[in-house]
């Protein structure tokens, strides 16, 4: 079984600092894992996606992200906030051969001036 | 590259009406995924069409079904509508059993 889990379902953050959203895991199998965004009343961009390579993910608009067996953890960090990141942040699920995603219940992340 | 296109945007039915939605997937992509996001919550997956066939099925009743047609491009049906339906519908494609899906915009359904 899988699923995901998003600790924190709305994150504030001033513009310039740091961004961390959490994501934990748990699959029976090694994963795939991605970080989704959602700007309002749109459909969903993808980030940036570990599929058993580097364990250290860069994506688009400076985000990255850390793939810890040991700790089961997926996080999402971007070093400087800026007001064009205030979106939703979904955290994803899959298996190989399966590409049908299982997604956490997101974060709403608001960047304040 | 026109991406994932869904179609309608926007549609209001009315409980115990059946509902069509329409995906066409990204050029080249052969595997069609219809995800449901209720308000506040992430998506959920319903269904996959891979060779115009269901492969994969979530939990979601029978009142929720598809089609694949040879272009890849894919409808969800929904019948005999539910208060509960009102969601974003998203349709995602992909290529094969690839791990990276595109979505589209989604359709927003209201049912009333």
């Amino acid at each position: 079984a899988q699923s995901v889990t998003q600790l924190g379902s709305h994150v504030s953050v001033s513009e310039g600092a740091l961004v961390l959203l959490r994501c934990n895991y748990s699959s029976s199998v090694p994963p795939y894992l991605f970080w989704y965004v959602q700007y309002p009343n749109q459909g969903l961009q993808l980030l940036l996606k570990y599929t058993s390579a580097a364990t250290l993910v860069k994506g688009i608009n400076d985000f990255e992200a850390e793939f810890k067996k040991s700790e089961t953890s997926f996080h999402l960090t971007k070093p400087s906030a800026h007001m064009s990141d205030a979106a939703e942040y979904f955290c994803a699920v899959s298996r190989y051969n399966f590409n049908k995603f299982y997604f956490g219940s997101g974060t709403k992340l608001n960047v304040k001036p | 590259d026109a991406g994932v296109t869904q179609s309608p945007t926007h549609l209001i039915k009315t409980r115990g009406q059946q509902v069509t939605l329409r995906c066409s997937p990204k050029s080249g992509h052969d595997t069609v995924s219809w995800y449901q996001q209720a308000l506040g919550q992430g998506p959920q997956f319903i269904f996959q069409y891979y060779e115009e066939e269901e492969r994969q099925r979530g939990n979601f009743p029978d009142r929720f079904s598809g089609h694949q047609f040879p272009n890849y491009s894919s409808e969800l049906n929904v019948n005999a509508l539910l208060l509960g339906d009102s969601a974003l519908y998203l349709c995602a494609s992909s290529l094969g059993d690839s791990p990276e899906a595109f979505f589209g915009q989604g359709t927003r359904l209201t049912v009333v």
